[in-house]
């Protein structure tokens, strides 16, 4: 069985600072793990993915999202926020069969 | 591109009606998935198909079923629409294989009054 946790349902930085949004997952068998976003009023988008080869995986619009197997963590960062990148990220797993969705958190930029 | 197109954008439909949402992908992707959005939850899996005429139930297939009579085209059903079945709806595809990605639909938002 595997499951996603989001740490933080909201998360509010400036334009300019770094973004980090948590995600922690629990898999039996070695994960896929993605990140995908949703901007208001539409469906979600990939922005990036992690597949077994390369622990840090570079995504769209300035994200990474680095694979710590040992923290079972998946954490997605841009060193810098822009007004563009408020919406909702969500991260997933993917374990034997089903892609399983964490909660979501909201991203919040201030001016 | 990839599309997954979704019929209805938005719905209201009443306690006890019958309601159909259909999904068409455009990919030949084997794989296609039902899932419901609701704040706070996340997505939650209702039902998935890796095949024409295959289903599996989901997280959350209580009251909902599925038809995938053809590759592209993946429907969900609710028999007899209740109010805690307002939602919205997303409709996905993805190849075959753990490494392939979902492509979403723009979601179905339905109200049942």
């Amino acid at each position: 069985a595997q499951s996603v946790t989001q740490l933080g349902s909201h998360v509010s930085v400036s334009e300019g600072a770094l973004v980090l949004l948590r995600c922690n997952y629990s898999s039996s068998v070695p994960p896929y793990l993605f990140w995908y976003v949703q901007y208001p009023n539409q469906g979600l988008q990939l922005l990036l993915k992690y597949t077994s080869a390369a622990t840090l995986v570079k995504g769209i619009n300035g994200f990474e999202a680095e694979f710590k197997k040992s923290e079972t963590s998946f954490h997605l960062t841009k060193p810098s926020a822009h007004m563009s990148d408020a919406a909702e990220y969500f991260c997933a797993v993917r374990g034997a069969s089903k892609i399983i969705f964490g909660s979501g958190t909201r991203l919040s930029i201030r001016p | 591109d990839v599309k997954v197109t979704q019929s209805s954008r938005y719905l209201v439909k009443r306690t006890g009606e019958k309601v159909f949402l259909e999904c068409v992908q455009d990919m030949d992707h084997e794989n296609m998935f039902w899932y419901r959005q609701d704040p706070g939850l996340g997505l939650r899996l209702i039902y998935f198909s890796y095949d024409v005429k295959m289903k599996e139930k989901g997280d959350i297939p209580e009251g909902y079923s599925v038809s995938r009579e053809k590759k592209e085209r993946f429907s969900l059903i609710l028999e007899s629409a209740s109010t805690n079945q307002t939602s919205m709806y997303l409709c996905a595809s993805s190849w075959g294989g753990r490494g392939g990605e979902l492509f979403f639909g723009e979601g179905s938002r339905l109200t049942v009054l």
